[in-house]
């Protein structure tokens, strides 16, 4: 079965980049979609198709997919986008979530 | 706007089956766009897919779970609902339903969610 794997956390200087990475074999050739989840909360989808933003979030958030790793990018993070930040995508019909990154704003 | 809504029982006891129903609301399950599924979080772990289906019927499920789970779609009440048999500690999560496109596709992400809801197996 296919398996995504994510950093368990990432730890970003407030203003600065946070990257976030998706590994997978030839993630690349799939669509990767990316959730950020707060405590109490529902996922929410942040990124579609590796780079595409739903109405509402903002353009801080990007993504990018090419051979075996996908990359979430939070640009000029605030303490507000701390979260479990989840990558996503199918494989032969069944949904595969990567482990989950936890992402600190110090 | 679409919202989802999850209702179930919060306690089931081990070995039963736990029943939890997702209404839609502002907008028509028997869409031909858009997929319907559950998810879970159990509590310290990472999301975990169940299954979904589509307003035909047609379902298809995690492998790992397929043994013990039916998702069934009433249109009449614009609803779907998760079955999940013999559960055990193990089960204990927050459940959740969402929409998505078709699988693979661009629009394959759950772009609408429930706001979840826990459910404990315990004696």
């Amino acid at each position: 079965s296919y398996e995504l794997t994510q950093p368990l956390s990432v730890s970003v200087a407030l203003g600065q980049t946070a990257r976030i990475s998706c590994g997978g074999n030839h993630i690349g050739s799939k669509n990767v979609h990316w959730y950020q989840q707060k405590p109490g909360q529902a996922p929410v989808l942040v990124i579609y198709s590796d780079t595409n933003r739903p109405s509402g979030i903002p353009e801080r958030f990007s993504g990018s997919n090419s051979g075996n790793t996908a990359t979430l990018t939070i640009s000029r993070a605030q303490v507000g986008d701390e979260a479990d930040y989840y990558c996503h995508l199918w494989d032969t019909s069944t949904a595969v979530f990567g482990g989950g990154t936890k992402l600190t704003v110090l | 706007q679409l919202q989802l809504q999850e209702s179930g029982p919060g306690l089931v006891k081990p070995s039963e089956t736990l029943s939890l129903s997702c209404t839609v609301s502002g907008g028509s399950i028997s869409s031909r766009t858009y997929y319907w599924g559950w998810i879970r979080r159990p509590p310290g772990k990472g999301l975990e897919w169940i299954g979904s289906m589509y307003y035909s019927g047609f379902t298809y499920f995690n492998t790992s779970l397929k043994s013990r789970v039916t998702i069934s779609v009433d249109t009449s009440k614009n609803q779907f609902s998760l079955r999940l048999s013999s559960v055990t500690a193990a089960d204990t999560a927050v459940y959740y339903c969402a929409r998505h496109g078709p699988p693979e596709y661009t629009s394959g992400g759950f772009d609408y969610w429930g706001q979840g809801t826990l459910i404990t197996v315990s004696s």
